[in-house]
């Protein structure tokens, strides 16, 4: 079982409409990254957190470290926001981030 | 600010044949992670270097692969005798980093491998 489960796998949303990523992790973390990856891209590190919450411009990601989880949010989502939403995490004892395998998002005008 | 560079961006070559991927780290970041990418599998970490040290190499498949970083700024993965099940999207990310430290990983553009 992969220590990091996103949610949903797949998700099709209309440009405008607000979009929640999920990401579930079952060891103690140190970090936790939210990573973006457009088609044929590379990949851009969006977030790192540890604790509360963050925002960079429409993008929200929120922790909950007792109930390790966290969420991705898109405020007012727009058809460039299409790309593969990626959740990883650092645990305490270890220095390579462990993946999530990643959420596929279409936003459609 | 240069970013992580990787070469070349895509490789078509036929099994058996040695492949290197190449990767420049951003200047003065001193750990250096090789990951290899597919639809099954996801992100997968293949090595650590952390000061030019191989610190974990648990994530290398088999004894086809190696890595190598000879000074602080290039670092090479090999695959010799190359398969197809090799195919993936390598990619090499560097970070400011100690261990357990909260540096955020840059990544490069990956290298998109393809075994035929």
């Amino acid at each position: 079982k992969n220590e990091v489960e996103q949610s949903p796998q797949n998700l099709t949303a209309q440009e405008g409409e607000f979009i929640t990523i999920n990401c579930s992790y079952s060891v103690g973390i140190s970090a936790l990254h939210w990573l973006q990856q457009h088609p044929g891209g590379g990949i851009v590190s969006l977030f790192m957190l540890s604790s509360g919450k963050k925002k960079h411009g429409r993008l929200i990601a929120t922790i909950n470290i007792q109930e390790k989880h966290s969420s991705l949010h898109i405020t007012a989502s727009h058809p460039r926001d299409s790309a593969v939403y990626i959740c990883a995490v650092l645990s305490n004892s270890g220095y390579a981030l462990n993946f999530g395998k990643g959420t596929s998002l279409l936003v459609t005008p | 600010d240069a970013g992580v560079i990787q070469s070349p961006r895509h490789e078509v070559t036929e099994m058996g044949q040695e492949v290197t991927l190449r990767c420049k780290p951003i200047s003065g970041h001193n750990s250096l992670f090789w990951y290899r990418q597919t639809m099954m599998r996801g992100l997968e970490l293949l090595i650590y270097f952390n000061n030019n040290v191989p610190i974990d190499d648990s994530g290398m498949p088999e004894d086809r692969f190696s890595a190598k970083m000879p000074n602080a700024s290039f670092s090479t993965l090999k695959i010799q005798p190359s398969e197809p099940r090799d195919s993936a999207v390598y990619f090499c990310a560097s970070s400011l980093d100690i261990p357990y430290s909260n540096q955020p990983q840059h990544f490069g553009d990956g290298t998109r491998l393809s075994i035929l």
